[in-house]
């Protein structure tokens, strides 16, 4: 069975601080992918990054950073710098390579306080 | 890039009342979309695959005749929640994608039942 779980609920900082969201998966795929998106209060989801399960290479996008790491199956999200803007929830997720529907996370709440 | 509109973004609705949703890919064909429900601070939980041309896969615990997904174009698909209770109030957000590309949120529809 696949299962992602994220188990922070909710973290607050203060902004400039980095924050790291925590994700680790369960799956008997090979080959997979991982996903990291964004929910803000207006509920839409926006998409952060896809990571094929053959690509370790940890990812930098600005002030966003991936660590994969298969061995302990954990595909970690780290803000640098936070910003107010950050606060929203944050869903982990997980699909097969032959199917496009997602497993979710429980979601970790990020508050970033002025 | 690929779009996805969801329509209508919040409805309130009569309990005992119909309430369609449309899901449509604005830029692409998708010849599969996915039908997720969301409960206030929860996370997304897959109700059905909707499949152009053929009957929707339902998830387990989903009731098909409460929920009826249509998919009759590659643009397509809509969601009708048949005779509302306070009890399906909750967000729905629908996805579609490219064969073996990410996937792309609608907006979400925020139905309320009263």
């Amino acid at each position: 069975a696949q299962k992602v779980t994220q188990a922070q609920t909710e973290i607050s900082v203060v902004e400039k601080e980095d924050v790291t969201l925590d994700c680790v998966y369960e799956t008997r795929d090979t080959t997979y992918y991982l996903f990291w998106y964004k929910q803000p209060p207006s509920g839409e989801l926006v998409f952060l990054i896809r990571r094929n399960s053959f690509d370790e290479q940890n990812e930098i996008s600005g002030r966003y950073s991936w660590n994969f790491q298969k061995s302990t199956s954990s595909f970690n999200f780290t803000i640098t710098a936070s910003q107010v803007v950050d606060s929203a929830v944050y869903f982990c997720a997980l699909s097969g390579v032959n199917t496009d529907k997602l497993i979710f996370g429980t979601g970790t709440r990020l508050q970033v306080f002025p | 890039g690929a779009v996805v509109s969801q329509h209508p973004s919040r409805v309130i609705c009569k309990s005992g009342t119909s309430v369609k949703i449309e899901c449509r890919s604005l830029d692409f064909q998708a010849t599969t979309m996915f039908w997720y429900r969301q409960f206030p601070k929860q996370s997304l939980m897959l109700m059905a695959t909707s499949n152009e041309g053929s009957k929707a896969t339902y998830e387990q615990g989903v009731e098909k005749d409460k929920f009826l997904i249509n998919h009759a174009s590659l643009t397509l698909s809509t969601l009708t929640v048949t005779s509302a209770h306070p009890e399906d109030s909750s967000f729905y957000i629908c996805s579609a994608s490219r064969t073996g590309g990410e996937a792309f949120f609608g907006q979400g529809t925020r139905l309320t039942v009263v």
